[in-house]
């Protein structure tokens, strides 16, 4: 099992470029998520989905969108990158959010963007 | 102010010392999770709890709902145990995350 694959793992784009970060997962996992990780914050959420071709806005969705066309991918992209996105980007999968089902998240291994 | 803190933000301790991570929360929540950032980056699942006391290993995790605490120890720390730990709660679909305790054991 590969678990949770983000790619690419290292990006740097100019102001005003586009990009799509990947996030695939073979754990047959319904929910899935993209956070940002910034010095001396915590993760936050950018956006999540409960299912195949369902998604909803998190903390901080401004300036990126979204789409889970098929259950195993969930897409991040950046329409016209800025400074303030350079960033860590976490995507993270689970099972259903059922208060007695043990859930854990699983998350991959980060895309580290820089925007100059 | 965050809805999730943790402390202290730094630590730093001797190999075989007891340590505690301390997450505090201001809302209601349905669970609450523990998580390990290794110093390449990665993130994984310690634990998730909605009450009581859970183990693995070294690892102890505890859970006061009506206090909103959490605590997380490491008996017998080792050197491989130096990463970030963060406790995230979770709000309806929503996750909140503290900004994480950075744990440093030296031999």
């Amino acid at each position: 099992n590969a678990g949770v694959t983000q790619t690419p793992k290292f990006r740097v784009l100019k102001t005003g470029q586009s990009m799509t970060l990947l996030c695939a997962q073979d754990m047959n996992h319904e929910y899935m998520y993209w956070y940002r990780q910034d010095p001396g914050m915590g993760l936050r959420l950018i956006h999540y989905s409960v299912g195949e071709g369902t998604t909803a806005k998190g903390e901080v969705p401004d300036g990126y969108n979204v789409s889970r066309l098929k259950k195993q991918n969930f897409l991040l992209g950046l329409e016209s990158a800025a400074p303030s996105q350079t960033s860590v980007y976490f995507c993270a999968s689970r099972y259903g959010v059922l208060w007695t089902h043990n859930s854990p998240l699983h998350f991959g291994n980060g895309t580290r963007l820089t925007v100059t | 102010k965050n809805e999730v803190e943790q402390s202290p933000q730094n630590l730093t301790a001797q190999e075989g010392e007891f340590i505690t991570i301390n997450c505090s929360y201001s809302v209601g929540i349905s669970a609450l999770h523990w998580l390990q950032q290794h110093p390449g980056g990665g993130i994984v699942s310690l634990f998730m709890l909605s009450s009581g006391k859970k183990k693995h290993g070294r690892l102890i995790a505890t859970i006061n709902i009506q206090e909103k605490h959490s605590s997380l120890h490491i008996t017998a720390s080792h050197p491989r145990d130096s990463a970030v730990y963060i406790c995230a709660v979770e709000i309806n679909n929503d996750m909140r995350f503290g900004a994480g305790t950075r744990l440093t054991v030296k031999p």
